[in-house]
């Protein structure tokens, strides 16, 4: 079965600084991966997506992720995080078309000091 | 074009009583999925609707939950009686097609049993 793992379950950076969240997946095929975010009072909007091809994708509001698929990892980079990143991050799989059901991590919430 | 919507934002209900969710996806979404996040978990899959048939109800937890599409619209998720676990928060997602393009969240309600 396929699962998600975000080892961080919290995470703070100052603001202008560089991050990275940490996400390992377990899947037999090529995955589709996702990266989505949850601010406060929000619901889940997508950042990003990798289905096929280069495999660091660019996302909204600066984001991307690079896909290695030696390493089953799809990290979430950015290198100047601002205050209104503040909010909690989940990295899913999803399997090939046919079966559209997303396996999520367990979400890194990400804390912006001054 | 509006997005995902779930009614209520909130919902605190005593344990044995019943709590109805709704989820409106976007227009002319066939693909209607519920999803939940038990506190400090990973968010889960529930089902899927395809129009207003069950096409994948496997994440379902037990038989106090019962999920309808009537007439391939908005959704409703009941749960009696609810139990102090069922507390979390309740996704909805749509999407036009099978795949993950297009697959948009709802903000979510959350429940909480007490």
């Amino acid at each position: 079965a396929q699962s998600v793992t975000q080892p961080d379950i919290h995470i703070t950076v100052s603001e202008g600084a560089s991050l990275e969240l940490r996400c390992n997946y377990s899947y037999g095929a090529t995955p589709y991966l996702f990266w989505y975010v949850q601010s406060p009072g929000q619901g889940l909007q997508l950042l990003l997506k990798y289905f096929s091809g280069d495999t660091l994708v660019q996302g909204i509001k600066g984001f991307e992720a690079e896909f290695k698929r030696s390493q089953s990892s799809f990290n979430l980079r950015k290198p100047s995080v601002h205050w209104s990143d503040a909010a909690e991050y989940f990295c899913a799989v999803g399997p090939d078309f046919g079966n559209e059901k997303l396996t999520f991590g367990t979400g890194t919430r990400l804390t912006i000091i001054p | 074009e509006a997005g995902v919507t779930q009614f209520p934002s909130h919902s605190v209900i005593e344990k044995g009583q019943t709590v109805t969710l709704r989820c409106d996806p976007i227009s002319g979404h066939d693909n209607l999925y519920w999803y939940r996040r038990v506190m400090g978990k990973e968010i889960k899959f529930l089902l899927h609707f395809v129009k207003e048939s069950k096409q994948d109800e496997s994440g379902m937890p037990n038989n106090r939950f019962l999920a309808e599409r009537t007439g391939g619209t908005y959704s409703t998720l009941k749960v009696q009686p609810a139990e102090l676990e069922d507390s979390g928060v309740y996704f909805c997602a749509s999407s036009q097609d099978l795949g993950y393009y297009g697959y948009t969240f709802g903000s979510g309600t959350r429940l909480t049993v007490v």
